[in-house]
């Protein structure tokens, strides 16, 4: 199966400062990629996605970059907020038939 | 929006017996429920893919008999852990995709369910 590959496992920034988490992923096939956060004691939610034809798109504070080539992506957060902190997960997946996570990074935003 | 619902949050059982929990969607269908397990240094792991009316496929070095999946309707699949020991403690979460909602790709997740095997 796909095996996706996720860091840093934390990362701590000043408020306002940017963040960037990075993935990589095994199969090409692949062909979507989203973005989740969780907060604590809460269930992972989507923040932003991508699909393989796409190389970047971006959501108000919140960027995700595709190289399909180098078989990886990465979540841009740009003047982050203590709201921000967080637990983000990517994830990878065939026609969305199953979604392989990575294994997480752990934000802090310091304010 | 979609909502996936599961139960219990938390169980704690003895070493031997088997606990089942439940991931029902409560305003769309499913035809498929994806069972994650997550561990405490937060990675989500894939077990397996519920497929309502036929068997779930499962994640490689997953057991089927260890974990029992059924998806017996559209709104409903079940995960036992069958003779639970020690080493099954963990969270456990399940999502669902949307039927009409496919080409989004969005994942709903259950609020999770935290085994704690005696």
């Amino acid at each position: 199966g796909e095996n996706v590959e996720q860091h840093p496992s934390t990362l701590s920034v000043q408020e306002g400062d940017s963040a960037v988490i990075k993935c990589t992923y095994s199969d090409s096939a692949s062909n979507y990629f989203p973005w989740y956060k969780q907060e604590l004691g809460k269930r992972p939610q989507l923040i932003i996605d991508i699909r393989s034809n796409v190389g970047e798109k971006k959501d108000q504070r919140i960027a995700v970059t595709l190289n399909k080539t180098a078989k990886h992506f990465s979540l841009h957060i740009t003047e982050t907020q203590p709201e921000d902190s967080a637990v983000y997960f990517c994830a990878a997946t065939y026609n969305f038939n199953k979604f392989y996570f990575g294994s997480g990074t752990k934000l802090n935003v310091k304010p | 929006g979609a909502v996936v619902s599961q139960h219990p949050s938390r169980v704690i059982c003895k070493s031997g017996t088997s606990v089942k929990i439940e991931c029902r969607s409560l305003d769309f269908q499913a035809t498929t429920m994806f069972w994650y397990r997550q561990f405490p240094k937060q990675s989500l792991m894939l077990m397996a893919t519920s497929n309502e009316g036929s068997k779930a496929t499962y994640e490689q070095g997953v057991e089927k008999d260890k974990f029992l999946i059924n998806h017996a309707s559209l709104t409903l699949s079940t995960l036992t852990v069958t003779s639970a020991h020690p080493e099954d403690s963990s969270f456990y979460i399940c999502s669902a995709n949307p039927l009409e909602a496919l080409n989004t790709g969005e994942l709903f997740f259950g609020e999770g369910s935290r085994l704690t095997v005696l």
